[in-house]
């Protein structure tokens, strides 16, 4: 079945460092991929998608670009601040039917100011 | 718009003891989901429904059972609750089908169980 791998955390940056947490896929078909954003206590939120192969997802900062060759959608922002402390989780979902979403295992960030 | 609401946020049971996660969404979605959260495993899927008066299984779904009640409320229920339930739950709801583009779910708060 379809399957997301995370880069291992937890990761710890101090203030305006580059950021890049690893993704990788499985999945037989073509499926959308998404970074989603979990602050503490509190659910998750969509942070960033792509649909389809070399398109880039941004927001906040944050980009990330769908390689079908490579098979990963790695996160990746310029300077990082200490509001983006958060756990990142990859996820794939296919497109059509009902979407279930994968999820890979999730990456603890900390930034130290 | 609330979005994705559930109830309770927090929950201790002893094992054996049933009970009932609810959740709404006041955002006309189609789709509902179960997700379970526990560390270094991501989020694993438990059930979903499709539409009104569907659902059925995800990846981890022994131990539970769901109710979509209406539309907008999708139940899950723990009738014999195990210490290895213990987690923390999320509902998840998706817009409706025809929309152009990957659509992205919406997350509920989460309910913390501790099942001891």
């Amino acid at each position: 079945g379809d399957s997301v791998t995370q880069m291992e955390g937890p990761v710890t940056l101090s203030e305006e460092a580059f950021l890049t947490i690893n993704c990788t896929y499985t999945a037989t078909g073509y499926p959308s991929l998404f970074w989603y954003v979990q602050y503490p206590g509190e659910g998750l939120q969509l942070l960033l998608k792509a649909t389809k192969a070399d398109d880039k997802g941004s927001n906040k900062g944050f980009e990330a670009t769908y390689r079908k060759e490579t098979t990963s959608f790695h996160l990746e922002k310029g300077s990082v601040q200490v509001s983006d402390s958060a756990v990142y989780f990859c996820a794939l979902s296919e497109n059509t039917g009902a979407q279930k979403l994968v999820f890979g295992q999730g990456t603890r960030l900390t930034i130290n100011p | 718009n609330a979005g994705v609401t559930q109830t309770p946020k927090f929950q201790v049971l002893k094992t054996g003891q049933s009970m009932t996660l609810q959740c709404a969404q006041d955002m006309n979605h189609n789709s509902m989901y179960w997700y379970r959260q526990d560390p270094g495993m991501g989020l694993r899927l438990i059930y979903y429904s499709a539409s009104e008066g569907t659902t059925d299984k995800g990846e981890v779904p022994n131990g539970y059972n769901v109710s979509r009640l209406n539309k907008r409320e999708f139940s899950l229920r723990l009738e014999s609750a195990a210490p290895s339930q213990t987690s923390v739950y999320f509902c998840a709801s998706i817009p409706t089908e025809g929309l152009a583009g990957p659509r992205a779910q919406y997350f509920g708060p989460g309910t913390r169980l501790l099942v001891l």
